[in-house]
């Protein structure tokens, strides 16, 4: 069973629009929600976080979106540069250490 | 950002053999340490997770025996494939975490390939 589910798979769009990366849990325990960005090759790099007890929060570019009633948050990166072409994904968190991923979506900005 | 550094970033080793690989936390201490298999068939597969205040715990379909784990301080922590075959594949990544909530860093990962 999936925890952690994310939409779209892929996503295109062209340099200074913004993108929209959807994410659905099913855990209520879950209180922590971390987004990870990974290039080709390398690591995930965590990018921007929320806590449940917020429902919005901005990193320049990047903000959540969180809505603890439906469950569902997204990450909407504002004039996306080619530069953001990078796979992103979700994560959740809840009273642990553990950590569980979503599937990930793949971003390309094209210019 | 907390830095993670994972030694070899690459290795190849024969089907049946086995392959050690390190996580070092640079300029802190790591309060857990978690290590994943990225394949792309799967997403991250947890394989192991431990806190400041817990042992080693594996996830099912992991064990001890094919994946034995040395986490001997705070900062650094070792993982060994045994008899990997083809189905071990992967980028397995060290995440560390940092502070009373684990917020998790990745290293760059260990990409195993098995011939």
């Amino acid at each position: 069973q999936q925890q952690v589910r994310q939409s779209p798979q892929s996503l295109t769009v062209w340099e200074g629009e913004t993108a929209i990366l959807n994410c659905s849990y099913e855990n209520s325990a879950f209180d922590y929600f971390p987004w990870y960005q990974q290039f080709p090759g390398e690591g995930p790099a965590l990018l921007i976080a929320i806590r449940s007890v917020s429902d919005k929060k901005e990193d320049g570019r990047f903000t959540i979106f969180f809505n603890k009633r439906e469950k569902k948050l997204s990450l909407h990166i504002t004039d996306s540069q080619p530069g953001d072409s990078a796979t992103y994904f979700c994560a959740a968190q809840g009273g642990s250490a553990k950590l569980i991923f979503g599937e990930g979506t793949k971003l390309t900005v094209s210019s | 950002g907390a830095l993670v550094y994972q030694y070899p970033r690459r290795t190849i080793c024969k089907s049946g053999t086995s392959m050690r690989m390190e996580c070092q936390a640079v300029g802190f201490q790591a309060t857990s340490v978690a290590w994943y298999r990225q394949s792309p068939q799967k997403t991250f597969e947890l394989i192991a997770l431990s806190t400041v205040n817990s042992a080693i715990k594996y996830e099912q379909n992991f064990t001890q025996e094919k994946f034995p784990i040395s986490h001997p301080n705070l900062s650094f922590s070792s993982m060994t494939v045994l008899n990997a075959y083809l189905e071990d594949r992967g980028l397995y990544l060290c995440g560390l975490g940092l502070g009373v909530s684990y917020e998790q860093y990745f290293g760059p990962g260990t990409r195993l390939t098995v011939l």
